[in-house]
């Protein structure tokens, strides 16, 4: 099975800094790669598709890129409600496998 | 409003059975493909398994930690989706999310999920 490898598994870093979390699959996945946001205590939820496209409502600071096997999420300036755990999952073909996490906070 | 909504979580002793249910509202449900996902206390997330719609084949895939002891199904005609959970091990324990899956969106819309607990 394809390993989904996420680092660093966390972060602090202060509010309107640029943050990059990376996503490292250990077989090639096309572009069929999501990020999650799931905030302390809530629900996972969809920010990132096909690798780069934004889902709808998800604030434009967020980003994403790569194919293959290399992958990142940049959120260009750091806000304090973007505080959360992120995941990245492959979903190319069975198991829809999710990275370990990345947990950011506000220095 | 678009949503779904588990149910079925509780507390159950190792080896037993458990049946979750995850109910779809606010949009076609069998146009779409249903998943389930587990997060242990403290723990990431962990895909369970997953279920295509009949346009696909309804068939099912799951992780190797579950197959063999969990099963999905669904019944469009009710909106619903399954996890029936067999032979239950205290390492199951975790909250249970449902979760819609339409390529290219992977999974974009979450249940609020239900938990399970497995102890004796």
């Amino acid at each position: 099975d394809i390993q989904m490898t996420q680092s660093p598994s966390s972060l602090s870093a202060s509010v309107g800094d640029r943050v990059t979390i990376t996503c490292r699959a250990s077989q090639g996945i096309s572009n069929y790669l999501a990020w999650y946001q799931q905030k302390p205590g809530k629900v996972p939820k969809l920010l990132i598709y096909v690798a780069s496209t934004l889902q709808s409502g998800v604030p434009s600071r967020f980003s994403g890129s790569g194919s293959g096997t290399d992958f990142t999420l940049t959120i260009s300036s750091l806000q304090p409600e973007d505080v959360a755990t992120y995941y990245c999952q492959k979903y190319n073909s069975a198991p829809w496998t999710f990275g370990q996490g990345t947990k950011v906070e506000i220095k | 409003e678009v949503q779904l909504v588990e149910s079925g979580g509780g507390l159950v002793q190792p080896g037993r059975s458990l049946r979750l249910s995850c109910i779809g509202s606010g949009f076609t449900f069998g146009d779409y493909a249903g998943s389930w996902v587990r997060q242990a206390p403290g723990k990431g997330l962990e895909w369970v398994g997953f279920i295509r719609s009949k346009a696909y084949g309804g068939t099912t895939d799951y992780a190797a930690s579950v197959k063999g002891r969990f099963t999905i199904s669904r019944d469009d005609s009710k909106s619903i989706a399954y996890l029936q959970m067999n032979s239950l091990r205290t390492e199951d324990t975790a909250v249970y999310y449902c979760a819609r899956g339409a390529r290219p969106k992977a999974f974009d819309l979450w249940g609020q999920g239900t938990m399970v607990t497995v102890s004796s």
